[in-house]
């Protein structure tokens, strides 16, 4: 099973500024995917990150609010743009067929 | 359109008693299916797979799921649950129709587990 880490494990912004989350994985991966779940609820898949192409976003998440870099196949970042209280959430990646996860960055937006 | 079913918000057992999370999922192709735990305040750990084969999936900690196919379900279950199964439960499918073995998951809204002494 791949090892993920990511940074921050959780922050306190404030309204209008952005934040940057990163996804390390110990092995090279083919594709990985970013998720939030918004409190007390389920996971919903934000965007599908491919090294050396585009990634792909999810009905109802658009690359200016998300902007997703994927430099190398053991990293990714996933910005959240222009925070409201809405995007406090927990923002989760995951690899691989199984789809291990991170252990989660918890935002919250004031 | 895919989609997963977890139809109860809650489930209570005595610790000892056997346990079932039930799951249900509707997909075009066939599915890859999964159960993940979360405990408070963390992120999500993998607990089994249905890919193919045996109907019977063994996983993590004693939990254990059966696909049925006619009845398109996945309930997790387990023989004697233990208080520290208390924690948040999630199906998930993949339909290999939507990006075949590497696509994304589609979630279930979560079943909590609670078990009590």
């Amino acid at each position: 099973s791949a090892v993920i880490s990511q940074k921050p494990s959780r922050d306190i912004c404030q309204r209008g500024t952005s934040l940057t989350i990163q996804c390390q994985v110990d092995s090279q991966v083919t594709m990985m995917f970013w998720y939030r779940q918004q409190p007390g609820q389920s996971l919903t898949l934000i965007a599908t990150a491919n090294q050396g192409s585009e990634a792909t976003y999810e009905s109802g998440f658009v690359i200016d609010k998300f902007p997703i870099s994927r430099p190398n196949l053991t990293f990714s970042t996933l910005t959240v743009s222009n925070m409201s209280p809405e995007d406090s959430s927990i923002y989760l990646c995951s690899v691989g067929e199984t789809q291990y996860f991170g252990p989660g960055t918890r935002l919250l937006v004031l | 359109a895919q989609s997963v079913a977890q139809p109860e918000d809650q489930v209570n057992v005595a610790e000892g008693n056997p346990l079932t999370v039930k799951c249900t999922y509707s997909v075009s192709g066939n599915p890859y299916l999964f159960w993940y735990v979360q405990y408070p305040n963390r992120g999500l750990q993998f607990l089994l797979k249905y890919i193919t084969g045996d109907n019977l999936v063994k996983g993590s900690y004693g939990f254990e799921a059966e696909f049925n196919k006619s009845q398109t379900s996945f309930h997790l279950k387990k023989p004697s649950a233990l208080v520290s199964d208390s924690a948040l439960y999630f199906c998930a499918v993949r339909d290999l129709n939507y990006g075949g073995s590497q696509g994304n998951l589609i979630f279930g809204k979560g079943t909590k587990l609670s078990v009590k002494p």
